[in-house]
């Protein structure tokens, strides 16, 4: 079982749609959450950390924690054609510096 | 602030050759992180610096290597290069890797390619 697991996708939706991207881990111990967008070619941008259960927005992005479920997933409102990337999701321990990463799912929005 | 910096940008080498990778963190940062990123496996993580030590390390064969300066700066070979170790080399910065809240910023990576 990986350690951080996403869907690879493609995922497509149409512009101006909801994307819900969603992200499991199995380390229970696993306390800060993050977000990356990958544009091809380029390297992984933070885009949303995530500590508490619940939901954390910042503009158009949502981040949600689930630690009993052990789940994570991204909602980005309002997708436009730009947020068309593979995003990352990682997880780390506390007091533990290792970040392990997913495999990334790739979102495709259609304009 | 300046972001995280990596050099080469892109670099070509032949199987056998041996290279070496630098990575200057963002200004305050003390935590450095190496990961290696190939279509097949994703992000692989390969070391992790902090003051001058190792204090993780990744899956990787000893032909990986790595180390971090006073100033933070941090520096990765690879010895006796294999077609396999072409990949994207990303490095990544923290304030001290450890905390609840330490976010890991990454590099523009060094694009790697063996013949």
């Amino acid at each position: 079982q990986k350690e951080v697991e996403q869907n690879s996708g493609p995922l497509s939706v149409p512009e101006g749609a909801i994307a819900s991207l969603n992200c499991t881990y199995s380390d229970r111990v696993s306390q800060s959450f993050f977000w990356y967008r990958q544009y091809s070619g380029k390297s992984p941008e933070l885009i949303m950390s995530i500590y508490s259960n619940g939901d954390k927005e910042d503009g158009r992005f949502t981040a949600q924690l689930n630690k009993a479920s052990q789940y994570v997933s991204l909602l980005i409102r309002d997708s436009q054609p730009s947020d068309s990337a593979t995003y990352l999701c990682a997880a780390k321990r506390r007091g533990y510096q290792k970040v392990t990463f997913g495999t990334g799912t790739k979102l495709q929005v259609i304009p | 602030k300046a972001g995280v910096t990596q050099t080469p940008r892109y670099l070509i080498k032949t199987r056998g050759q041996q290279v070496t990778l630098s990575c200057s963190p963002i200004s305050g940062h003390r935590s450095v992180s190496w990961y290696q990123q190939t279509p097949g496996q994703g992000l692989q993580f390969l070391f992790e610096y902090f003051s001058e030590t190792q204090r993780n390390k990744g899956n990787f064969p000893g032909r990986f290597s790595g180390r971090q300066f006073s100033n933070s700066r941090s520096e990765m070979n690879v010895s006796t290069l294999e077609l396999g170790d072409s990949a994207l080399y990303l490095c990544a910065s923290s304030s001290s890797g450890t905390g609840t809240g330490d976010e890991q910023y990454f590099g523009p990576g060094t694009r790697l390619t063996v013949t």
